[in-house]
């Protein structure tokens, strides 16, 4: 069974830190990109970040670009969000994705984590 | 970037119903567009890719249509199990893969 599991939520204050991990099983974790796409409470789904699957590429949403870092360890199935300076708008579940598509092919994201919550409030 | 305007927001209707959502994206995407559905404290699930292309286990009630800036989602027979959250995704090279706004489906 394809699954992906995050973990590292908490709440803490503006100005925080905090990595967030994804352990990924059931499918063959380096032939695919992944996502991190966040939704604050009540609200819509905002993409976040991708990296490659080799973890040569990154992109990032204008919103938390230079204070977000997406990394992977392909040996050990995971992946990653390191967030700095965080603020209040941030407050969100953050949700685990996998692409789709195969290697440098995106189209889509079909699986995805049950989450992981954010709260970032003084 | 590219944005995306879905609508309508929330939509009230009876099982059996056909109902339409809407999405229309800030410049042409082709067909690059991708619908999600989000059950109440559930994580999204994908339906359908490449603006009508479902996904393998999807319900042959869900539709999509639409290319360039329109795209159109359409349940044809609103069943109770179909109350969510429904979002449409633009992909159009590289990131960000903008979403809709979101329509909250309900039953009436």
């Amino acid at each position: 069974e394809v699954q992906l599991v995050e973990s590292g939520g908490n709440v803490l204050q503006p100005g925080g830190s905090l990595r967030l991990s994804c352990a990924a099983s059931g499918f063959t974790f380096d032939d695919y990109a992944m996502h991190w796409v966040r939704q604050a409470p009540g609200r819509g789904l905002e993409w976040v970040s991708l990296i490659s699957d080799d973890g040569g590429s990154t992109y990032y949403a204008d919103s938390v670009k230079g204070r977000f870092t997406i990394s992977r360890d392909n040996r050990k199935n995971s992946l990653y969000l390191e967030m700095s300076s965080l603020r209040t708008e941030d407050t969100a579940m953050y949700y685990c994705t996998k692409e789709a598509g195969y290697s440098t092919f995106y189209y889509a994201m079909d699986v995805w984590g049950q989450g992981t919550t954010v709260t970032v409030s003084s | 970037d590219i944005q995306m305007t879905q609508s309508p927001a929330s939509l009230s209707a009876s099982v059996g119903d056909r109902v339409t959502i809407t999405c229309q994206a800030s410049q042409d995407i082709n067909n690059y567009l991708n619908w999600y559905q989000q059950k109440p404290g559930k994580a999204p699930k994908l339906l359908m890719s490449a603006a009508s292309n479902l996904e393998t286990g999807v319900p042959s009630r869900f539709s999509g249509s639409g290319s360039g800036t329109n795209f159109t989602f359409t349940i044809i027979s609103l069943q109770p199990e179909d109350i969510a959250t429904y979002f449409c995704q633009q992909y159009d090279g590289l990131p960000p893969y903008t979403f809709g706004q979101g329509t909250k489906l309900q039953i009436k």
